[in-house]
């Protein structure tokens, strides 16, 4: 079963707005990282955040971690047409060994209009 | 660090024909995961190694396809013989993995179309 699901699969706002895109996930987890995929390449890091945090911040980034409702938002402030791109969500497990992979969710397509 | 390197940036063959993808993880990392992303089925999990050793490859679809890490730089994603399904970007990461973090780092992925 998916572990991380992101919310919306599809989100298209203007230029200079903030574009916020959710993660829910089903069991107890160690960290969530957020990842971003360009048309054509792979995926690139972004932020984590452990399960002992609530809010991070990178940038124009903040990411928010609710544990009792097994969620995460990510929100990118004043966007920009380079943030055009899919954005997952991936969770390790809790507890977490060293052969624990991470699961990656299905990404929210996000679209900066012009 | 040049990142992980992949090769080749595209592949086109023909269904039956034996294909091999190329991967060279960011030197001192100790981990290695193969992935395959479809607009179908999203971005899935192969096969991973911690340390050259193959920990779990229960995403591998089917015996066609199987992986290899003779050494610390350098592994292969083989699929013999190549379907039409098999049409899709595969993607290798690497990692250092310690408890309480594994921030993977992918490559640019291979395409490959089996016509």
């Amino acid at each position: 079963s998916q572990q991380g699901e992101e919310d919306p699969q599809a989100l298209s706002i203007q230029e200079g707005e903030n574009a916020t895109m959710n993660c829910s996930y089903k069991t107890s987890i160690n960290n969530l990282q957020w990842y971003r995929q360009n048309s054509g390449r792979g995926l690139v890091h972004l932020i984590l955040i452990r399960s002992n945090e609530r809010e991070k911040h990178s940038g124009r980034l903040r990411v928010t971690l609710d544990t009792s409702k097994k969620s995460s938002s990510l929100l990118i402030t004043a966007s920009r047409a380079a943030d055009t791109a899919s954005y997952f969500c991936a969770t390790s497990l809790f507890p977490m060994n060293r052969d624990d992979k991470i699961i990656f969710g299905k990404g929210t397509r996000l679209h900066i209009l012009p | 660090d040049a990142g992980v390197i992949q090769s080749p940036r595209h592949e086109v063959t023909e269904m039956g024909q034996e294909v091999t993808l190329r991967c060279k993880p960011i030197s001192g990392h100790n981990s290695l995961f193969w992935y395959r992303q479809t607009m179908m089925r999203g971005l899935e999990l192969l096969i991973y190694f911690n340390n050259n050793v193959p920990i779990d490859d229960s995403g591998m679809p089917e015996d066609r396809f199987s992986a290899k890490m003779p050494n610390a730089s350098f592994s292969t994603l083989k699929i013999q013989p190549s379907e039409p399904r098999d049409s899709a970007v595969y993607f290798c990461a690497s990692s250092f993995r310690q408890v309480g973090t594994d921030t993977q780092y992918f490559g640019p992925g291979t395409r490959l179309t089996v016509l």
